[in-house]
């Protein structure tokens, strides 16, 4: 079964710089969420996204940005990036928002900021 | 939003052993999963059990809405279900759409 696809696995910056996570969700599925999980923390969420509106916001820096496209699939953008931004970055899609469907998350993208 | 504690934090168990993991949550819910996320950061799904009771292999799982927790069942620890398992929830109110996590129970399962 498909699952959810993010891009890239890995990922190293140095401070200041940009950057910018891909998820491409589970066919049909049109809700993606966005979590960043520091290390030894649990996942937090983020922002999350339904039929290409945002639908809910978490505690996500200003320095972040994200949208979802025509296609369904969802791009986290990264400013001014700081060394506390180093962390597993997890998507995940459900077939919507709120009704208590479950939620398939992707692999992660390790962020590295040096 | 709803809150999610996870009881205990860490577990110790040796190979073979039986062991019970809790959530509790703070309202009603309608999505409660559990996660094993192994050492390479994969956030591994093991049950979505809103309600009612579950098994898979040597791992069940039980939540009681009403009485607002859940608990998760491991049977015969294996090394390989050492890591960190997550509860997390969504409440059914209107204005929670998001899979709020607890801060997980850390599993080592010692040969």
């Amino acid at each position: 079964a498909a699952g959810v696809i993010q891009s890239p696995r890995h990922l190293i910056k140095e401070k200041r710089e940009t950057a910018t996570l891909k998820c491409y969700p589970i066919p049909r599925h049109d809700t993606v969420y966005w979590y960043q999980q520091g290390p030894g923390q649990d996942p937090q969420f983020l922002i999350s996204f339904y039929e290409k509106m945002q639908s809910d916001k978490g505690s996500i820096p200003d320095r972040f940005s994200a949208q979802q496209f025509s296609d369904y699939h969802s791009e986290l953008n990264m400013s001014s990036l700081e060394l506390g931004d180093s962390a597993l970055y997890f998507c995940a899609s459900s077939p919507r928002a709120g009704d208590g469907s479950p939620l398939h998350f992707g692999n992660g993208t390790r962020l590295t900021v040096t | 939003g709803i809150q999610v504690e996870q009881s205990p934090p860490d577990l110790i168990l040796q190979e073979g052993a039986n062991s019970t993991l809790r959530c509790n949550f703070s309202d009603s819910v309608n999505n409660l999963q559990w996660f094993h996320q192994n050492p390479w950061g994969q956030l591994i799904n093991l049950f979505y059990i809103p309600s009612g009771t579950k098994q898979n292999g040597r791992l069940s799982a039980t939540t009681v809405a009403t009485e607002r927790y859940s608990l998760l069942y491991i049977s015969s620890s294996q090394t390989t279900d050492s890591g960190v398992y997550f509860c997390a929830a969504m409440g059914s109110g209107s204005n929670d759409y998001k899979l709020s996590f607890g801060a997980g129970t850390t599993v080592t399962v010692r040969a």
